[in-house]
Parts: structure tokens; C-alpha cells; sequence
């Protein structure tokens, strides 16, 4: 069984840029979340992908957005960064979307650096 | 509001000690809780979780109950190990949706020997 996998793991850009995040679910897995987080926090919820469609979004501005593909991997965009954006981008896929219990599964995350 | 709120750490023990992780949240209804950790150089992880009052959730030695009264999850070890030197993070669900977790600020845990 393969878990969850991130690319790149760590990237360096500068304000103002476009970044693509990319995320390959786990097998059997059709849902794909995205989380943001900071030094020192707890991830924040950016949105969720569910036959590839957007099903849940946290408070992030429209310059976030993103895909799933029909192999239920997913991609996270992010246009115009700012400083802020500096953060550790965790992905999370889960089987279905409904229930509220159910086990996320992460991967390690990749870390963008906004100079 | 809709939150979640652990002790701040770092936490240090010595091998065998008891561990407390205090957690609350805030929610309108009944969330379901969990406990994750993220263990050196890897992906958070889920430790255990409770989806209704009274509940109680375990795993590894670890245990956590679902206190509606008190709106508290608290993480509990009689007897940590070195391995257990993790980042613990408490977490509710929101609005059903299985994919948004509301996370804690999470607990950094060393165990010394």
C-alpha cells in the first residue's frame, strides 16, 4: 500500500510568484485535503477535493486554489505569494468526505519558503 | 466559535512518567476528536480518536475520553518511553466533513532516559 507523497519537498520563491504543490493519495483513496502550517502551529484547513471538485473550504483568499485528477491525486496553486505564505503545505487524503471520523492520512508535507 | 486549544509545550519527561496533554475545543453540537502526532522526520499521524460523548479512544498506551462537560479530550500515558518524543496535536472535525480538521497548536513532547 502506498501512503500519501508530496513534491516538491522543500521550494524557495520570491513575492509575488505562482507555485504548484503536488499531492498522490493514498491507493483507494478519493478525497484530498490541503492544510497550511506555520512555525509553531497547528495546520489550518485549506480546502477539500472530492471527484475532482472543490467539497469544503477554509478562510483562504481565491489566489488558493486547486485540482484532483481522475487518479485522485491533486495539485495546490498558489498565485501572487506573500511572506505570509511561508509554511509547511500538508496533504491529506481520506476515503469519502462525509461521516466525520474517519482517519486522515498525511504526507510529509512540503515546505515553501517566501523570500 | 469553533476551536481547539492544548497545552502550550515543550513538554519534558523522564522515561516511565506519567503524561498529561491537556485539550478543550469549542463546537456547537457533538465533534468527533482525535489525538495526532507527528513523530520526527514524518507526516502527522492519527493516535486515537472518540466520536461521542463518554467515549473513550486508546492506542499504544495512550488514551483520551470524550468529555462533553467539560468540552475535554486531555491525552494520557501512565508510562511514556523515549519513543514516545513526538509533536502531539489535538484536533476536532467541522461540520461533518471528514477532510476539515480544526488542530491545536500542538504539544512537543521530549522523553528523556
Amino acid at each position: 500500500e502506498t501512503g500519501v507523497t508530496q513534491s516538491p519537498t522543500h521550494l524557495i520563491k520570491t513575492r509575488g510568484q505562482q507555485v504548484t504543490l503536488r499531492c498522490s493519495s493514498q491507493s483507494g483513496h478519493n478525497t484530498v485535503s490541503w492544510y497550511q502550517q506555520a512555525l509553531g502551529q497547528g495546520p489550518q484547513f485549506i480546502f477539500q477535493y472530492y471527484r475532482e471538485e472543490e467539497n469544503g473550504r477554509g478562510n483562504f483568499p481565491p489566489r488558493f486554489s486547486g485540482l484532483q485528477f481522475p487518479n485522485y491525486s491533486s495539485e495546490l496553486n498558489v498565485n501572487a505569494l506573500e511572506l505570509d505564505d511561508s509554511a509547511l503545505y500538508l496533504c491529506a487524503s481520506s476515503l469519502g468526505v462525509q461521516g466525520g471520523a474517519g482517519e486522515l492520512f498525511f504526507g510529509e508535507g512540503s515546505r515553501l519558503t517566501v523570500l | 466559535g469553533n476551536s481547539v486549544t492544548q497545552m502550550e509545550g515543550p513538554v519534558t519527561l523522564s522515561e516511565e512518567a506519567f503524561l498529561t496533554i491537556n485539550c478543550t475545543y469549542t463546537a456547537t453540537g457533538y465533534p468527533s476528536l482525535f489525538w495526532y502526532v507527528q513523530y520526527p522526520g514524518e507526516g502527522l499521524q492519527l493516535l486515537l480518536k472518540a466520536t461521542k460523548a463518554d467515549d473513550k479512544g486508546s492506542n499504544k498506551g495512550f488514551e483520551a475520553t470524550y468529555r462533553k462537560e467539560t468540552t475535554s479530550f486531555h491525552l494520557e500515558k501512565g508510562s511514556v518511553q523515549v519513543s514516545d518524543s513526538a509533536v502531539y496535536f489535538c484536533a476536532r472535525n467541522y461540520g461533518g466533513s471528514q477532510g476539515n480538521l480544526i488542530f491545536g497548536k500542538g504539544t512537543k513532547l521530549s522523553v528523556k532516559p
